[in-house]
């Protein structure tokens, strides 16, 4: 079984400011993790994704996150926030354990982005 | 980079008509998806498919729905009485059986 929780359906900052957007899973087997980011009207798009190896994880338009197995957390960061982030984000999680691999979105974060 | 295709963008039909949503995965993968997205909600895993068999289905994949991979190439997913509820965004996404799965930019069905 497997399960994504996302902390803040809706998140503000201001552009320039730090993003944080958070992450906690839960899987009976080793991970896959992924952030999809959606803008309206339009399809997921991944931004990046933990298999295995380096735990930091880089992705499109300046974002990364971590995998912090002892936390169940992937958070996802990004420095500095620009107006064009302004998008719902959704965490998922798919298992690492072959054959089919069904992925479990979590409920999703809106980004919003204060000039 | 290699995409999954989905066809068309945006379906209208009348409640209780029978809709077909057509996917294109990509070419050397052998896993298919369906999920789907209400407005304003999270999205949803309705179905996997595997070796021309449905692997999996959520409690969502009632007898209204099947899945097809008529020709090798396509991957449908048909509706044949559909609902209000049933308006969603549906996405079509595909694997090899060891990396994520790409998705498609989904279909939008709205039923009137």
């Amino acid at each position: 079984a497997q399960s994504v929780t996302q902390l803040g359906s809706h998140v503000s900052v201001s552009e320039g400011a730090l993003v944080l957007l958070r992450c906690n899973y839960s899987s009976s087997v080793p991970p896959y993790l992924f952030w999809y980011v959606q803008y309206p009207n339009q399809g997921l798009q991944l931004l990046l994704k933990y298999t295995t190896g380096a735990t930091l994880v880089k992705g499109i338009n300046g974002f990364e996150a971590e995998f912090k197995k002892s936390e169940t957390s992937f958070h996802l960061t990004k420095p500095s926030a620009h107006m064009s982030d302004a998008a719902e984000y959704f965490c998922a999680v798919t298992q690492n354990s072959g054959g089919y691999q069904k992925v479990t979105f979590g409920i999703g974060t809106k980004l919003q982005v204060i000039p | 980079e290699p995409e999954v295709t989905q066809t068309p963008s945006h379906q209208v039909t009348q409640m209780g008509q029978e809709v077909i949503l057509r996917c294109v995965p990509i070419s050397n993968h052998l896993y298919f998806y369906w999920y789907r997205q209400i407005l304003g909600q999270k999205v949803e895993f309705l179905v996997s498919f595997y070796n021309n068999e449905i692997s999996e289905k959520s409690e969502i994949f009632d007898d209204q729905f099947s899945v097809e991979r008529p020709d090798g190439s396509n991957f449908t997913l048909k509706i044949r009485s559909t609902k209000l509820e049933d308006s969603a965004m549906y996405f079509c996404a595909s694997t090899t059986s060891r990396q994520f799965q790409y998705f498609g930019a989904g279909t939008r069905l709205s039923v009137l």
